[in-house]
């Protein structure tokens, strides 16, 4: 079983309020993510990190920001959230390497709902 | 940019029918992973092709890679309701670039 984390599990918020999502994985993985999926939909990665203070933009534009302090670590911040916001927020951890991508492994995911 | 596409969205069988799901790509992939979510749950990761042309089994599923590298596919034999979920296939074309997700295979099955 994959050792990676989201809290919390489901949030209602109203407008306006300020929200983290975090995300935690106790694998040591350089590399992790942050995707956007609707119920029965795509997933669309909406930011990424290489490792420690690298942080980079996703497919799909996204008015989140992330930060990367600590290698175990990928919060993802929302300063203003609106109702367009409500969707499923899956973070994911991979390994680093040269020779292509690997395995993600995803977490079980934060269910915002934005009234 | 790349794009992944996948074909069919849904399908709906029988139990004990087969299924398959296709995977295209606008360019060449260095490799192919797919991933499987069952309802209300997260993606976890199936199985990854890397070689031009591989096969690869895992107990009823066979998963395709094609010789171009630019489509896979994954076959289902004699389905059961356990298998239910959405299948994604998702790749790659650079060494250490994120992945392009297809939009997914809704696989539901009646007994």
């Amino acid at each position: 079983e994959a050792d990676i984390y989201q809290t919390p599990r489901y949030l209602v918020i109203g407008t306006g309020k300020k929200i983290t999502l975090e995300c935690s994985q106790t694998m040591g993985h350089d590399k992790m993510y942050w995707y956007q999926q609707d119920p029965g939909m795509e997933l669309h990665l909406i930011h990424y990190s290489y490792g420690v203070n690298s942080t980079e933009k996703g497919d799909l534009s996204s008015e989140s920001t992330v930060s990367r302090i600590r290698t175990e670590h990928f919060p993802l911040t929302l300063e203003s959230a609106r109702p367009s916001h409500t969707s499923q927020y899956l973070c994911a951890s991979s390994e680093y390497t040269l020779s292509g991508a690997v395995e993600q492994f995803f977490g079980p995911g934060t269910r915002l709902t934005v009234l | 940019g790349q794009q992944v596409m996948q074909i069919p969205q849904y399908q709906h069988v029988q139990e004990g029918e087969d299924f398959t799901t296709y995977c295209n790509s606008s360019t060449t992939l260095s490799n192919i992973q797919w991933y499987k979510q069952r309802p209300g749950g997260h993606p976890v990761f199936l199985i990854q092709l890397v070689k031009s042309g591989e096969v690869k089994k895992q107990k009823r599923l066979t998963f395709q890679f094609g010789e171009a590298k630019k489509n896979s596919s994954l076959h289902i034999t004699a389905t059961q309701t356990t298998d239910v979920g959405t299948y994604f296939c998702a790749g790659s074309n650079q060494a250490g670039t994120a992945l392009i997700f297809g939009k997914g295979t809704t696989l539901s099955v009646s007994s």
